[in-house]
C-alpha cells in the first residue's frame, strides 16, 4: 500500500525566511500534487508534477519532483503571512479495480510570523 | 464552467443515524471520488464512481455507500453513524477514472459532518 510522508508536520517561520517541505512516497507514481488548505476550507490545487525532474513555480512557492528518489519538495522563498496554511502533498495510486485514488500525506501546518 | 458543488455545508447528526451527502461534478466531468478528512489529518479515499458504478474503494466499511446518477452527480450515504465519522467530506470530480495527462481531480468545498 502506498504511503506518503511529509515533514515537518508543523513549521513556524518568520517572514522573509526560506524553508522547504519534504514529501516522500513509497511506491512508483507518475504524478504528484501539492495542495493548500486554509482552516475549515477545501483543498486548493497548487501544483501538478507529472514527470521526473519537473519543477514548477508560482510566486514564492516552488515545487519539484524526483521520481527516482520518490521525493518532492515545496520550497518557500521569503515567506509572508498570507502563506500561513496547511500544505498537503498527494500521490496518484492506481487501485486493483482500475480506479485512481489520491493518497495524501498528513499535511504540514505552516505558520508565518511577522 | 461550473465547479464542483457539495451540499449541505454543515450537518449535525447523532450516533446511529443515517446521513446523505451530495456532490455535483464539474461541467464535463463524469467521475466522482469521495474523501474523508478527519480533523488534523490528510484526506482518505472512500470510493470512486464512474459510469454509475463503484470503481474502486478504500478501507471503509460497507455502511459507507454511494450512488452516481446519469447526470454524473453523486451521493455518499453513511449508515449507523459513529462518533469517528465526524469529519470533512470532500468530493472530487474528473474526466474519467484515469488522471493521465493534464486530467486531475477538482475538489468541492466539502461537507462538515459532526456526529454527537
Amino acid at each position: 500500500e502506498l504511503k506518503v510522508e511529509q515533514n515537518p508536520l508543523f513549521l513556524s517561520m518568520q517572514e522573509g525566511k526560506n524553508y522547504t517541505i519534504y514529501c516522500n512516497y513509497s511506491t512508483t507514481s507518475d504524478r504528484l500534487y501539492w495542495y493548500r488548505q486554509d482552516p475549515g476550507k477545501s483543498l486548493e490545487s497548487l501544483f501538478v508534477l507529472l514527470s521526473n525532474g519537473a519543477v514548477k513555480q508560482e510566486g514564492r512557492l516552488m515545487a519539484s519532483l524526483d521520481t527516482k528518489a520518490r521525493l518532492s519538495t515545496l520550497h518557500i522563498t521569503a515567506a509572508v503571512h498570507d502563506l500561513s496554511a496547511t500544505y498537503f502533498c498527494a500521490v496518484d495510486f492506481q487501485t486493483q479495480g482500475g480506479s485512481e485514488k489520491l493518497v495524501f500525506g498528513k499535511g504540514t501546518k505552516l505558520t508565518v510570523n511577522p | 464552467e461550473t465547479g464542483v458543488t457539495q451540499s449541505p455545508t454543515h450537518l449535525i447528526k447523532t450516533r446511529g443515524q443515517q446521513v446523505t451527502l451530495r456532490c455535483s461534478s464539474q461541467s464535463g466531468h463524469n467521475t466522482v471520488s469521495w474523501y474523508q478528512q478527519a480533523l488534523g489529518q490528510g484526506p482518505q479515499f472512500i470510493f470512486q464512481y464512474y459510469r454509475e458504478e463503484e470503481n474502486g474503494r478504500g478501507n471503509f466499511p460497507p455502511r459507507f455507500s454511494g450512488l452516481q446518477f446519469p447526470n454524473y452527480s453523486s451521493e455518499l450515504n453513511v449508515n449507523a453513524l459513529e462518533l469517528d465519522d465526524s469529519a470533512l467530506y470532500l468530493c472530487a470530480s474528473s474526466f474519467g477514472p484515469y488522471t493521465g495527462g493534464d486530467n486531475e481531480q477538482f475538489f468541492g468545498p466539502g461537507t462538515r459532518l459532526t456526529v454527537l
